[in-house]
């Protein structure tokens, strides 16, 4: 079964901090590669996304940095904030005729002050 | 903006009972997606449709049962209802040519008692 390993489970930083997850794929036919984030009682919503063709791509305080030889794509979150907490998901995406998103199992964040 | 809405944000049922949960999208999207969420376990896919009475099984599509008559609305139908499907419901739906761009709604927290 496809797999998208994601780490940590749980990360506390401190506010102003830098917040890194990490994720892992098998499948080489992946060829995008959303971040989505989740607040308590809400619905995921996607945060920024990265096609294998670029090493790195940032919004904002947001980062991807992707590695297609180690199959290895990260979120970093730059000057953390106490609103940034939240829990993320990280995905993967086959173009190949699947209509599935592949996600990580998560890693909830909290900034503390 | 997107708008996904779910019928119900918390549902409490008892074993053995008909459970509907009902998602409507407002932008169009010919694709829309079942999952469920749980601790630990992240997103799994039950059951997604791309068109009107179309429907594919996801990766856990048993004891589930879905039903698209009208593009907007999709239902998740829960035959007879257990205890192990006690969980957190998420719809999502895209474009049919944007299949990696999926929009959530808020989600159904069901407790079968």
């Amino acid at each position: 079964q496809q797999q998208v390993k994601q780490s940590p489970q749980s990360l506390i930083v401190q506010k102003g901090g830098i917040s890194i997850i990490n994720c892992a794929y098998e499948n080489t036919a992946f060829d995008y590669f959303p971040w989505y984030q989740q607040f308590p009682g809400k619905g995921p919503a996607l945060l920024i996304a990265i096609r294998p063709d670029v090493s790195e791509k940032k919004e904002g305080r947001f980062t991807i940095s992707f590695n297609k030889s180690a199959k290895q794509f990260s979120l970093h979150i730059m000057d953390s904030q106490p609103g940034d907490s939240a829990t993320y998901f990280c995905a993967a995406y086959s173009g190949a005729g699947s209509y599935q998103l592949t996600f990580g199992k998560g890693t909830k964040l909290s900034v503390i002050p | 903006d997107v708008k996904v809405t779910q019928s119900s944000r918390y549902l409490v049922k008892r074993t053995g009972e008909k459970v509907f949960l009902e998602c409507v999208q407002d932008m169009d999207h010919e694709n829309m997606f079942w999952y469920r969420q749980d601790p630990g376990l992240g997103l799994r896919l039950i059951y997604f449709s791309y068109d009107v009475k179309m429907k594919e099984k996801g990766d856990i599509p048993e004891g589930y049962s879905v039903s698209r008559e009208k593009k907007e609305r999709f239902s998740l139908i829960l035959e007879s209802a257990s205890t192990n499907q006690t969980s957190m419901y998420l719809c999502a739906s895209s474009f049919r040519y944007r299949k990696e761009t999926q929009y959530f709604g808020p989600g159904t927290r069901l407790l079968v008692l």
